[in-house]
């Protein structure tokens, strides 16, 4: 079935770049997402492309596609204490998960003050 | 807006007993998914309503778990008997309708714990 697949940890300083990866395995997928989930919150949208993009901005995040590799990633300028969350990955409109939207596990992100 | 509400935010109780979490989506949003999150299995997608009718209720666990949309604003998801294993945090989300680009607005979600 579809999957997506993202590493769970990533740790940066304040002020260097941030990069996290998603792989996703359904080639049909319409729309990609990033969701933030701070401490003792539900998920919230960050960012999403559209399937027929390569990038997209957006201030400080920048979000690469790679179609052919099924490969997304989120890219966060400058990061800070604040950015320190778990953000997923997710894809859908594809055939498989037709309207559901089919989330990663998860990469928790840590900021070094 | 005040967003997506759920209730309790903290559930304690005792192997056996029953549980009735409850969640009333954005005013307006005709569609509402119920999840549940571990360490261990992260996001699973348990069910989903749109226009309060039932989609897709394959990610329900078993028949212990089950789910109600009596109106547009408002659902709850029952565990009953409830186990340890049940034990996560449950997330109710709604967007505006079921098509791939529609925005999914999660609620802060509710911690449950099996003792």
């Amino acid at each position: 079935g579809e999957d997506v697949e993202q590493s769970l940890f990533l740790s940066v300083r304040e002020g260097d770049s941030s990069v996290i990866n998603c792989t996703y395995t359904d080639s049909s997928s319409t729309y990609l997402y990033w969701y933030k989930q701070e401490p003792g919150a539900g998920l919230q949208l960050l960012t999403y492309i559209f399937s027929n993009m390569d990038m997209k901005q957006d201030q400080r995040l920048t979000v690469l596609l790679n179609k052919k590799d099924k490969h997304l990633s989120l890219r966060i300028a400058d990061t800070q204490t604040g950015d320190s969350a778990i953000y997923f990955c997710a894809e859908s409109g594809g055939n498989t998960g037709g309207f559901k939207t089919i989330f990663g596990a998860g990469t928790r992100l840590f900021v070094k003050a | 807006d005040a967003g997506v509400i759920q209730s309790p935010r903290h559930e304690v109780t005792e192997m056996g007993q029953e549980v009735t979490l409850r969640c009333k989506p954005i005013s307006g949003h005709n569609s509402l998914f119920w999840y549940r999150q571990t360490m261990m299995r992260g996001l699973e997608l348990l069910i989903y309503f749109n226009n309060n009718v039932p989609i897709d209720d394959s990610g329900m666990p078993e028949d212990r778990f089950s789910a109600k949309m009596p109106n547009a604003s408002f659902s709850t998801l029952k565990i009953q008997p409830s186990e340890p294993r049940d034990s996560a945090v449950y997330f109710c989300a709604s967007s505006w309708g079921l098509a791939s680009q529609e925005t999914q607005y999660f609620g802060p979600g509710t911690r449950l714990l099996v003792l």
